[in-house]
């Protein structure tokens, strides 16, 4: 089976464009989650979906946000680019809600 | 609040040592799970176990083993007799019951040398 995906692998902005993360779950995994890893705040979660709708959001900015579509892919965008938005971004599935998490690659955001 | 405490930034041994990579954890549940996780330079986030708060009892998978104490809020990692492909970052994490998003530690950096 093949594993979780994200596309792109890298990517560089400047501050104050957008950006939109793509994640393709592990086939037959109905829950998603997103996570942001920084040397300084270590990992944090940013979102959780499962069945197109949001069940948990993890303290960021609106900036932030995202969604999940009926094939269980996901996406998330950040408007309004930081240069503290620099970070790996990690997508993670699971079968379902409550149950292992399985992580893709991740997205490695630099903005500059 | 959740906590997950990992006090060994990094560690590093001689190929063929053993290493404990120690984990400490807070919550004010009673139900909760327990993860490891490794992530090589490549950075993806490897399952290494999950525990649940109602099964103590140790797991050992080849080379690796788990030691869960919940007297003392532990969820130790060992390494046996380690190799160079071990060298990674390790993270403990933690979910309560009824919520899935996990809480990790700030990591250990395993370094390995030949």
């Amino acid at each position: 089976k093949a594993g979780v995906t994200q596309t792109p692998r890298y990517l560089i902005k400047t501050r104050g464009q957008q950006v939109t993360l793509s994640c393709s779950p592990i086939s037959g995994h109905r829950s998603v989650s997103w996570y942001q890893q920084t040397p300084g705040q270590g990992l944090q979660f940013l979102f959780e979906y499962f069945s197109e709708t949001q069940r948990n959001k993890g303290n960021f900015p609106g900036r932030f946000s995202g969604r999940q579509f009926s094939n269980s892919r996901s996406e998330m965008n950040v408007s309004t680019l930081e240069l503290g938005d620099s970070a790996l971004y990690l997508c993670a599935s699971s079968p379902e809600l409550l149950e292992t998490q399985y992580f893709g690659p991740g997205t490695r955001l630099l903005v500059l | 609040a959740q906590k997950v405490t990992q006090a060994q930034t990094e560690i590093s041994v001689v190929e063929k040592e053993d290493v404990t990579l120690d984990c400490v954890y807070e919550t004010r549940d009673t139900t909760y799970y327990l993860f490891w996780y490794k992530q090589p330079p490549s950075g993806e986030l490897v399952f290494l176990i999950r525990r649940n708060s109602f099964d103590e009892q140790n797991e050992i998978s080849g080379r690796y083993s788990w030691n869960f104490q919940k007297s003392t809020s532990s969820f130790n990692f060992t390494i046996t007799a380690s190799q160079v492909v071990d060298s990674a970052v390790y993270f403990c994490a933690l979910s309560e019951e009824g919520n899935t998003p996990l809480v990790f530690g700030k990591g250990t950096r395993l370094s390995v040398i030949a």
